[in-house]
């Protein structure tokens, strides 16, 4: 079974700013196949992006995906009121499909 | 736009059985891979089970030790998960997720609001 690990536990910025969130995975993620979702409380989470860089449809260009193998980061590039909230990585490269624990993006 | 409503959740004891159903809408079912993902009260997202297309092929995650069935029937647009000896750490939200393929399983682009299965004497 793939581990992701994502850090910081939790993020905690101003809106304006930037974001970048970690999702590191062991053993390494077959071919990029990796995803980012966004859950608000009460809320199903909602896929923000696939294939590691690829955004889902509807999501703003200031959510951005990148890495592969090991290493993934999502960047929110200005962070909106709206962005604040819980993120998790996924592989689904190889199965079991996974999830990372978790960060949680709050208002600084 | 794709929809999905979970339902059949509630209170259960341990050891009793649930089936929880998931009625999709706004797209074609019969092209997409289904699954379940559940998220435990203040914890993070869990896949549960997937069943593809045709229902040929069929998945469970490891930590169920075979007590769910997942199931669909595409002509009432509906999935399916019946639930048997109930643990107490089966205790979720319960999710059903429209898959899109990798190789080793599915992203999941589209989910329904879910539905809470409490399992408590």
């Amino acid at each position: 079974e793939i581990v992701l690990t994502q850090s910081p536990g939790t993020l905690s910025l101003s809106p304006g700013e930037r974001a970048t969130l970690s999702c590191r995975a062991s053993p390494p993620v077959s071919a990029r196949f990796l995803a980012w979702y966004q859950q608000k409380p009460g809320q199903a989470p909602r896929l923000l992006i696939y294939g590691a860089t690829n955004r889902a449809t509807g999501i703003p260009d200031r959510f951005s995906g990148s890495g592969s193998g090991t290493d993934f980061t999502l960047t929110i590039s200005r962070l909106e009121p709206d962005d604040f909230a819980v993120y998790y990585c996924q592989q689904y490269g190889t199965s079991p499909v996974t999830f990372g624990q978790g960060t949680k993006l709050e208002t600084k | 736009e794709a929809q999905m409503v979970e339902s059949g959740g509630g209170l259960v004891k341990p050891g009793g059985s649930l089936r929880l159903s998931c009625v999709a809408s706004g797209f074609v079912l019969s092209s997409y891979s289904l699954n379940w993902v559940r998220q435990a009260p203040g914890k993070g997202l869990e896949w549960v089970a997937s069943i593809s297309s045709s229902s040929r092929y069929i998945s469970y995650a490891d930590s169920l030790e075979g007590r769910f069935i997942i199931s669909r029937d595409n002509a009432k647009r509906s999935l399916f998960l019946q639930m048997n000896s109930l643990r107490a750490e089966d205790t979720a939200v319960y999710y059903c997720a429209r898959g899109v393929s990798g190789t080793g399983g599915d992203h999941f682009d589209s989910w329904g609001q879910g539905t809470l299965v409490t399992v408590s004497s």
